[in-house]
């Protein structure tokens, strides 16, 4: 099955710097990419997504890349603010959607 | 809100009861999907619906678990004779067809003591 592996697990920013958390999936006919925020006991909320004929994407502060042939997507926040702190899962899907997440990682802003 | 709701929103048992959860879509989201979530780890996929049909099923998903989605609206989990192990977040989203996007509920903690 699909292996989504995400680095790193946590990451301490100061505000207004760049965070960015990269992941790699495993099976070559992953078509669809989605990442996900969670804050401490809300569900997960889909923030971005990329399909694979798509090498870039962005939205206002946030943007995903994707190399389809290193089987790595990359998730890019910039100008971060306080309200950027919370869990970020990356995930990979293939067919119906049936989604692998990776561990996630913890973003903390600084102040 | 995305409108996903799930019931309940926590359940404490003792080990060796059964336990069953429920989902309520966004209405016309054929797509249903359940995930279990520990401290610490992302969510992992237990299984999907279309519809009312059952297409997939996780090997995560021992005999002691079941779901259902009789109607092709809301779907239930049991869990029967629960183990210390079931303890974790129990999540449902859903998708509609010809999107990509999966909205997820706010889960329901369960709790074996």
């Amino acid at each position: 099955g699909e292996n989504v592996e995400q680095h790193p697990s946590t990451l301490s920013v100061q505000e207004g710097d760049s965070a960015v958390i990269k992941c790699t999936y495993s099976d070559s006919a992953s078509n669809y990419f989605p990442w996900y925020k969670q804050e401490l006991g809300k569900r997960p909320q889909l923030i971005i997504d990329i399909r694979s004929n798509v090498g870039e994407k962005k939205d206002q502060r946030i943007a995903v890349t994707l190399n389809k042939t290193a089987k790595h997507f990359s998730l890019h926040i910039t100008e971060t603010q306080p309200e950027d702190s919370a869990v970020y899962f990356c995930a990979a899907g293939l067919g119906d959607y049936k989604l692998s997440f990776g561990a996630g990682t913890t973003v903390t802003v600084r102040a | 809100d995305t409108g996903v709701s799930q019931d309940p929103r926590h359940k404490i048992t003792k080990r060796g009861q059964n336990v069953t959860f429920r989902c309520d879509p966004i209405s016309e989201h054929n797509r249903l999907y359940w995930y279990r979530q520990t401290l610490g780890q992302g969510p992992e996929f237990l299984t999907y619906f279309q519809n009312e049909a059952q297409l997939e099923k996780s090997r995560l998903l021992s005999d002691r678990f079941s779901a259902e989605r009789p109607k092709g609206s809301f779907s239930t989990l049991e869990i029967q004779r629960t183990e210390q192990g079931d303890s974790a977040m129990y999540l449902c989203a859903c998708r509609a067809s010809g999107t990509d996007t999966q909205y997820f509920g706010p889960g329901t903690r369960l709790t074996v003591l």
